[in-house]
C-alpha cells in the first residue's frame, strides 16, 4: 500500500481559479514534508516544504500541515496555465539519509 | 541552483545486456539516490548513498545496483536488463540534514527491449 496518497489524481482549474491538492501518510513516523512541481518531460522541483503545524506562504502558493493527522495540503490561489504540471508531495522521517517516499501525484491542468 | 547531470538521456538495451546510468553533482551534496517514475506509481527510490564508497538499498533495489566512486558521482548498473525496467531514472542529490532539499537531475528515458 502507497504510504504517501494523494488526491485527487487530476484536478482542472480556470486560468485565475485556486486549485487544492492533498496529501496524507500513513507512516506515523514521518516528520517532515515536501511538495514538488514536475513539468511534462522535465525533472522534478522542490516548491514548497512544510516541517511544523500550521501555514506557510510563498508568492501565490499556500501549504498547510496537521502532524496528528500528518496531512499536509496545497494551495495556488490565482493559478496560471504555466501551473498545469504534475504536483508530487513526499515525506520523510527523522531515521537518517533524507529518504523520500513519494505519492503518485496529482495532475493540474489550468484551462485558459 | 544545485547542478546534477545525468548520462545517457535516452538508452535502448536488449533483454540480458547490462546497462550503466551515470549522474554527477558539482555541489559537494553528500547524499544522492537514484529513482525510477513509472506512471501509477510515481517516484520510487531505488538506491541511495551517504557519501564515497558507500550504498544502501531503496525500496525497490532488486535488480539494480548502486556505485559511488568518489563524492560526485554514483552510478546505477543494471547487470541483466529486463524489459520491466524499462522506465525514466532520475538521480538527486542533497545535504544529510532532515530538512534538506533534493535536486533532481533531468532523468534518464530507459528502453529495454
Amino acid at each position: 500500500q502507497q504510504k504517501v496518497q494523494q488526491s485527487p489524481e487530476s484536478l482542472i482549474v480556470p486560468e485565475g481559479g485556486m486549485a487544492s491538492l492533498n496529501c496524507t501518510s500513513s507512516d506515523r513516523n514521518v516528520d517532515y514534508f515536501w511538495w514538488y512541481r514536475q513539468h511534462s518531460g522535465k525533472s522534478p522541483k522542490m516548491l514548497m516544504s512544510i516541517f511544523s503545524n500550521g501555514e506557510k506562504e510563498e508568492g501565490r502558493f499556500t501549504v498547510h500541515l496537521n502532524k496528528a493527522s500528518l496531512h499536509t495540503s496545497l494551495h495556488i490561489r490565482d493559478s496560471q496555465p504555466s501551473d498545469s504540471a504534475l504536483y508530487l508531495c513526499a515525506a520523510s522521517d527523522d531515521s537518517g539519509y533524507n529518504k523520500l517516499t513519494f505519492g503518485k501525484g496529482t495532475v493540474l491542468l489550468v484551462s485558459p | 541552483e544545485a547542478a546534477v547531470t545525468q548520462s545517457p538521456r535516452n538508452k535502448v538495451a536488449v533483454t540480458g545486456g547490462k546497462v550503466t546510468l551515470s549522474c554527477n553533482q558539482t555541489n559537494n551534496h553528500n547524499n544522492m539516490y537514484w529513482y525510477r517514475q513509472d506512471t501509477g506509481h510515481g517516484l520510487r527510490l531505488i538506491h541511495y548513498s551517504y557519501g564515497a564508497g558507500s550504498t544502501e538499498k531503496g525500496d525497490i533495489p532488486d535488480g539494480y545496483k548502486a556505485s559511488r566512486p568518489s563524492q560526485e558521482n554514483f552510478s546505477l548498473i543494471l547487470e541483466l536488463a529486463t524489459p520491466s525496467q524499462t522506465s525514466v531514472y532520475f538521480c538527486a542529490s542533497g545535504d544529510e540534514g532532515f530538512q534538506d532539499t533534493q535536486y533532481f537531475g533531468p532523468g534518464t528515458r530507459l528502453l529495454v527491449l
